[in-house]
């Protein structure tokens, strides 16, 4: 069964206080990584798809790293408006849903 | 594009009443699907279409039905809702069958009595 753990639960930052959240997965096989964003009362957002070990991808201050048994996605000089929930989901070999992790809460103060 | 939209925004149902979250993409996708989100619980997924004609179970789908007449719409039905059921559900969509970057709706918050 796959397994998607996000710590921490919620973080606090001052803005352009850098920091990373975790994603740490068990899967038979990742077919892909994914991270979203989701703000109060809304649908998840896609930020970025990860496939192999090594991989990196980057969006304006977010940058998404990956290895074989875990994720992090670095906030580099956050903003408050950086501040919503963050989700990752994997999707293993051979199926097709998107097993999703409880998110971090991440918040920015000015 | 509209993108993913759902009706209604909020609703609430006594226990037993039947009801249809609607769902529509106009991105002309193949894949769409049904979530639920439960606090601390993360996204489940209820059923899902890889086409018209075509749905299948995901984690979570008891309690409710599916169908795919066409590939805009994906209705999600609750024949007989219970307490439990109380949730923010989203629908998604995605190009192809492999699932990339899904696409989701605002969601339904609903409320069971």
């Amino acid at each position: 069964e796959d397994q998607v753990t996000q710590s921490p639960e919620a973080l606090r930052l001052q803005e352009g206080e850098s920091s990373s959240l975790n994603c740490s997965y068990t899967v038979s096989g990742l077919r892909g990584l994914f991270w979203y964003r989701q703000d109060p009362g809304k649908g998840p957002e896609f930020l970025f798809t990860l496939y192999s070990a090594g991989e990196e991808k980057e969006k304006e201050r977010l940058k998404a790293t990956l290895t074989k048994k875990e994720s992090f996605l670095h906030i580099t000089a956050p903003k408050p408006e950086d501040s919503a929930t963050y989700l990752c989901a994997v999707q293993g070999t051979g199926r097709r849903a998107l097993t999703f992790g409880s998110g971090t809460r991440l918040q920015v103060q000015p | 594009n509209a993108g993913v939209t759902q009706t209604p925004k909020f609703q609430v149902l006594k226990t037993g009443q039947s009801m249809t979250l609607q769902c529509a993409q106009d991105m002309n996708h193949e894949y769409m699907s049904w979530y639920r989100q439960d606090p601390g619980m993360g996204l489940r997924l209820i059923h899902y279409s890889v086409g018209a004609g075509i749905t299948d179970q995901g984690e979570v789908p008891n309690g409710y039905n599916v169908s795919r007449s066409t590939t805009e719409d994906f209705p999600l039905r609750l024949l007989s809702a219970a307490p439990s059921q109380t949730s923010v559900y989203f629908c998604a969509s995605s190009y192809s069958r492999d699932q990339e970057t899904q696409y989701f709706g605002p969601g339904t918050r609903l409320l069971v009595l």
